[in-house]
């Protein structure tokens, strides 16, 4: 139990629409990963929020975008939803400095999103 | 480029035979960090070990053992006796650099079953 939540669990979508994802963080966590995972691949890294600014982005294009709020919550946002945005989306909090790469991460179950 | 790779996609063996994952990382930073996590189907990746690239010193927990040699830039894996519920994706991920803050470079995964 790493005491991070997701919602919903799965989703279904068609191409061209928006989707919102949700997390809960840790209690104390001031800091949230955001990471894709296609089927039978790792996890990507898509962006992290540090005290509710994004602080590092990978290689996924603006429209996918995200927040975070004071109370430990987050969202992902994707705008024009496209096929390939199809797989697993998992959240992950720690309690770190904004430039630490050491930190232990505590993850979510994941949202599982299809796009038809 | 920062890059993992896991050879094994899926590794099948029988409980309490040992059983070794194999990583190997490319990296260009001088100080970086080694991650193991376990996906069972629950979907949450579950923080096993982490290793700084300065800290060469093998490390056993109960069943679980790690074999980090920088030389050939390998972080393996071994589970003793293995059992059942081991059965998950392991993944093994690196993180480091300045402009990598908050991201994680996995693997694509080892997929491990254990069978009664």
């Amino acid at each position: 139990e790493t005491g991070v939540t997701q919602s919903p669990t799965h989703l279904i979508k068609t191409r061209g629409q928006q989707v919102t994802l949700r997390c809960s963080s840790q209690s104390g966590h001031n800091t949230v990963s955001w990471y894709q995972q296609a089927l039978g691949q790792g996890p990507q890294f898509i962006f992290q929020y540090y005290r509710e600014e994004e602080n590092g982005r990978g290689n996924f294009p603006p429209r996918f975008s995200g927040l975070q709020f004071p109370n430990y919550s987050s969202e992902l946002n994707v705008n024009a939803l496209e096929l390939d945005d199809s797989a697993l989306y998992l959240c992950a909090s720690s309690s770190t400095d904004r430039f630490a790469t050491n930190e232990k991460l505590f993850f979510g179950s994941g949202t599982q999103l299809s796009v038809l | 480029a920062q890059k993992v790779t896991q050879a094994q996609t899926e590794i099948s063996v029988v409980e309490k035979e040992d059983v070794t994952l194999d990583c190997v990382y490319e990296t260009r930073d001088t100080t970086y960090y080694l991650f193991w996590y376990k996906q069972p189907p629950s979907g949450e990746l579950v923080f096993l070990i982490r290793r700084n690239s300065f800290d060469e010193q093998n490390e056993i927990s109960g069943r679980y053992s790690w074999n980090f040699q920088k030389s050939t830039s390998s972080f393996n894996f071994t589970i003793t006796a293995s059992q059942v519920v081991d059965s998950a994706v392991y993944f093994c991920a690196l993180s480091g650099g300045s402009s990598n803050t908050g991201k994680l470079i996995f693997g694509q995964g080892t997929t491990l079953q254990v069978k009664p």
